[in-house]
């Protein structure tokens, strides 16, 4: 069975840092690229970040290029998402997903880490 | 970056109807569209991929059709686990975009 579970979401001051981390399970993890999406509150879904299988290649929405760095340890199974200089819009559940451009469709989810940028 | 324009935006339909959502892109996207199924507190569910591929294990009341720039979700009967809110995504190119949802609700 596939499983993706996110962790490292929390609380933290405007110009703060987080970095989530997405623990996958039940497939070939290094054979797929991954993405990031998040979802404002009461708001609808906005893609993030992509990684390709071997974390070789990245893309970002203009939203977060420069703030925000994905990555990925095969060796773990495990993908990454580094969240720095982080504003109140930020505010948001990140999901990670498999899937990416490549493979047309983003067909597992995670169940969601919470962030919140508040002081 | 490509625009996503889903219609309605809200549904309040009866179970057993026909529904149709809409998604419209600002350029051409080929067949490069996927439906998800979101419910209160879940995470998004993929019901259709490139345009017209069911997923597995999605029942076949949900279709999908389409391609280029006009694209449609249709539930055939609507069910009472249908209610949620339903999304497009293209992933013709970076950025990957979202429609802004269509919430269908129960009437």
């Amino acid at each position: 069975e596939v499983q993706l579970l996110e962790s490292g979401g929390g609380l933290v001051q405007p110009g703060g840092s987080l970095r989530l981390s997405c623990a996958a399970s039940g497939f070939s993890f290094s054979t797929y690229g991954m993405s990031w999406v998040r979802q404002a509150p009461g708001k609808g879904l906005e893609w993030v970040s992509v990684i390709s299988n071997t974390g070789g290649t990245t893309y970002y929405a203009d939203s977060v290029k420069g703030r925000f760095t994905i990555s990925r340890d095969n060796s773990k199974d495990t993908l990454y998402l580094q969240m720095n200089s982080l504003r109140a819009e930020d505010t948001a559940i990140y999901y990670c997903s498999r899937g990416a451009m490549s493979s047309g469709r983003f067909d597992y989810w995670g169940q969601g880490a919470l962030v919140t940028v508040s002081s | 970056d490509i625009q996503l324009t889903q219609s309605p935006s809200f549904l309040s339909p009866s179970v057993g109807d026909r529904v149709t959502i809409t998604c419209r892109a600002s350029q051409g996207i080929s067949s490069y569209l996927a439906w998800y199924q979101q419910k209160p507190g879940k995470a998004p569910k993929l019901l259709i991929y490139t345009a017209s591929t069911l997923q597995s294990g999605v029942p076949s009341r949900f279709s999908g059709s389409g391609s280029g720039t006009e694209f449609t979700l249709t539930i055939s009967s609507l069910q009472p686990e249908d209610f949620a809110t339903y999304y497009c995504q293209q992933l013709k190119s970076y950025p990957l975009t979202f429609g802004g949802g269509t919430k269908v609700e129960i009437k």
